[in-house]
């Protein structure tokens, strides 16, 4: 079967100090794999997807930034944080927009 | 693109009661809804899925049901309990592999 994790599962940063938040999933191949921000009490905003090694759409421009350096591995990243950067990160997957897509358990992430 | 609306944003029940949340979409060509529930601090988890090709589909005490002609797909949950309380978001698929997510329903189950 297949599963997604995400570390840390909390982080708390000063602003200004550098990001990296990693999400691999096992059990599958070829993945399209995806970045979501969420606020307090919000909703989910996409911030990145990619559909294979290499390839990364951007949905919000700021500061962050995404990679995927291999099939199964997903990386946000930041150079410098900002207040406004604290939120639950989602890690996601999919094997296309029409089907399941399963979540990963969030990193709680807290600038101060 | 795909533009999903999700109501009510609150929703307080009785236990026992039932719970309905709705959705309207606006892309005709999508023919995948989800639904998701989660939990505080959690991330979320699909609870049930609909295609196009069926109008209902039930799993015990949830079911979603489907009206293409309209574009609107809704969640019904029966005999609630406090295990129930959570967010809720539907979702449908729009261009180039993303999925458009609803703002979220807070259901509140009330003892």
């Amino acid at each position: 079967s297949q599963t997604i994790h995400q570390w840390p599962a909390t982080l708390v940063q000063p602003v200004g100090s550098p990001l990296s938040l990693e999400c691999t999933v096992e059990g599958t191949s070829n993945p399209n794999l995806y970045w979501y921000r969420q606020a307090a009490g919000r909703g989910l905003q996409l911030l990145f997807y990619s559909v294979g090694i290499g390839q990364i759409s951007s949905e919000v421009p700021q500061n962050l930034s995404a990679s995927r350096p291999q099939d199964r591995q997903f990386i946000l990243s930041s150079k410098k944080l900002l207040l406004s950067d604290s939120g639950f990160y989602l890690c996601a997957w999919n094997r296309g927009a029409q089907a399941e897509q399963y979540f990963g358990p969030g990193t709680r992430l807290t600038v101060t | 693109g795909e533009n999903v609306e999700q109501h009510p944003s609150t929703l307080s029940v009785q236990e026992g009661d039932s719970a309905v949340i709705k959705c309207t979409y606006s892309d005709s060509a999508s023919n995948y809804f989800p639904w998701y529930k989660q939990e505080l601090g959690k991330g979320p988890q699909l609870i049930i899925d609909i295609r196009s090709n069926v109008g209902e589909k039930k799993d015990q005490r949830i079911a979603v049901t489907l009206n293409k002609t309209a574009k609107h797909f809704s969640l019904h949950i029966t005999e609630t309990q406090p295990e129930d309380s959570a967010v809720y978001f539907c979702a449908a698929p729009s261009l180039h592999d993303k999925i458009i997510f609803g703002k979220g329903t807070r259901l509140h189950i009330l003892p």
